[in-house]
């Protein structure tokens, strides 16, 4: 049972667009939801991470946008470069327990 | 700092034989955990570890997976006897504790992966 559902499954962006990728949950436990980008060939890592306190978080070209009420979380990826172009997992988790991750976004950024 | 290390990075081998990995997380982080990664999915808990316990094993296949963590610092993951489903990759990664690993964030490995024929 996926406990975190992702959407877009891949995505082409022009070099300078906004890439958007969404989220959804169902378990209310969750207080934690991360961003993580992979390359191919490597572990993983952590882009941007937000607590349901607050609506919204941005670290640079990366942002994050949170909707309580409606259990979703987006990464928002403005002025998206060919650099950007890997796997993109959002993850979920309650206190103290490991991330549950969804299937990915495959972003593909061209020049 | 140094990051996780795994080992071996690639492993093939046929069904019904076993296989073991290896991981020595970031030094100093308390928990660990082994999820898998099945080509073009995300990744999926097998197994947690604070210190040397078990925090969460609920998704590990326990009839042929195991694992262990001695000492609180390195851990292996083993699969005996593997099926073809088992092939994907096995990525370790650690965190300074579970309770603030989200402000800190997990540190992932390389991941090491398995093909099952």
């Amino acid at each position: 049972q996926q406990q975190v559902k992702q959407s877009p499954q891949s995505l082409i962006v022009q070099k300078g667009g906004i890439s958007i990728i969404n989220c959804a949950y169902e378990n209310t436990a969750f207080d934690y939801f991360p961003w993580y980008q992979q390359f191919p060939g490597k572990g993983p890592a952590l882009l941007i991470a937000i607590r349901p306190d607050v609506s919204e978080k941005k670290e640079g070209r990366f942002t994050i946008s949170f909707n309580k009420s409606a259990k979703q979380f987006s990464l928002h990826i403005m002025d998206s470069q060919p650099g950007d172009s890997a796997t993109y997992f959002c993850a979920a988790s309650p206190s103290g327990y490991a991330l549950n991750f969804g299937k990915g976004t495959s972003l593909l950024v061209t020049p | 700092e140094a990051g996780v290390a795994q080992s071996p990075r690639y492993k093939i081998i046929e069904k019904r034989q076993s296989v073991a990995f290896w991981c020595n997380p970031i030094s100093g982080h308390a928990t660990l955990y082994w999820y898998q990664q099945i080509l073009g999915q995300g990744p999926k808990l097998l197994i947690q570890f604070q210190n040397n316990g078990v925090v969460d094993d609920s998704q590990l296949p326990k009839d042929r997976f195991s694992a262990e963590r001695l000492k609180g610092v390195d851990s292996t993951l083993k699969i005996q006897p593997a099926k073809l489903e088992d092939s994907a990759v096995y990525l370790c990664a650690s965190s300074l504790d579970a309770s603030i690993g989200r402000i800190y964030g997990y540190t992932f490995g390389s991941g090491t992966r398995l093909t099952v024929v």
